[in-house]
């Protein structure tokens, strides 16, 4: 089967500008979640989506945003970007039956600049 | 907010020592994974743990849980240089099974085994 997938995988964007970016599960996994990775706060958990509704939300200003398609790939949002935004951008697949004790699979993120 | 914190920092061992890493957290939790990440790159996952398991083995790892002492350690036997990584452990909370399950991750050991 072929991994998570995420594009793009690297993005240069400046202030004030808005971003999306895409995630496309394992086949077969329904359940799609985000994360942020920086060096000052590591990784933070951004929001999870399964059956194509938010089902958990991260502790991030209402400019991040997402959404799941009926295929089960995800795209997240941020608009009006600001320089602490810059990261890495984790996305990762569950089947989403197990009750949260499953493992998750990430893809090799999206490095986003913003300058 | 940061679940998890790994100890140490920052591993430096050579070629056919062991490595070991702990992790602690905070809060009740349903489950115990350790991921390991190279270079900022996306995350493999290593290995789960219930929290009604004690411990357990995948190839040259052995993960223990204490519960009552809300803490993990991972063991890496007879280290190679590939294993040169950064290595991270990451919770569900107790309260957040099933469908809204997200993985709360510590700060990581960044692990450098010397050939």
């Amino acid at each position: 089967k072929a991994g998570v997938t995420q594009t793009p995988r690297y993005l240069i964007k400046t202030r004030g500008q808005q971003v999306t970016l895409s995630c496309s599960p394992i086949s077969g996994h329904r359940s799609v979640s985000w994360y942020q990775q920086t060096p000052g706060q590591g990784l933070q958990f951004l929001f999870k989506y399964f059956s194509e509704t938010q089902r958990n939300k991260g502790n991030f200003p209402g400019r991040f945003s997402g959404r799941q398609f009926s295929n089960s790939r995800s795209e997240m949002n941020v608009s009006t970007l600001e320089l602490g935004d810059s990261a890495l951008y984790l996305c990762a697949s569950s089947l989403g039956t197990s009750g949260g004790a499953e493992t998750q699979y990430f893809g090799p993120g999206t490095r986003l600049l913003v300058l | 907010s940061q679940q998890g914190e790994e100890d140490p920092q920052a591993l430096s061992i050579q070629e056919g020592e062991n490595a070991t890493m702990n992790c602690s957290y905070k809060t009740s939790i349903n489950n115990l994974q350790w991921y390991r990440q190279n270079s900022g790159r996306g995350l493999v996952h290593l290995i789960l743990i219930r929290s009604n398991e004690r411990e357990k083995h995948s190839g040259r790892l052995r993960v223990t849980l204490d519960t009552s002492k809300k803490s993990s350690s991972l063991l890496i036997t007879a280290s190679r240089a590939a294993d040169t990584a950064s290595y991270f452990c990451a919770t569900v909370p107790m309260n957040y099974g099933g469908s809204q399950g997200n993985l709360i991750f510590g700060k990581g050991t960044k692990l450098s085994v010397k050939p």
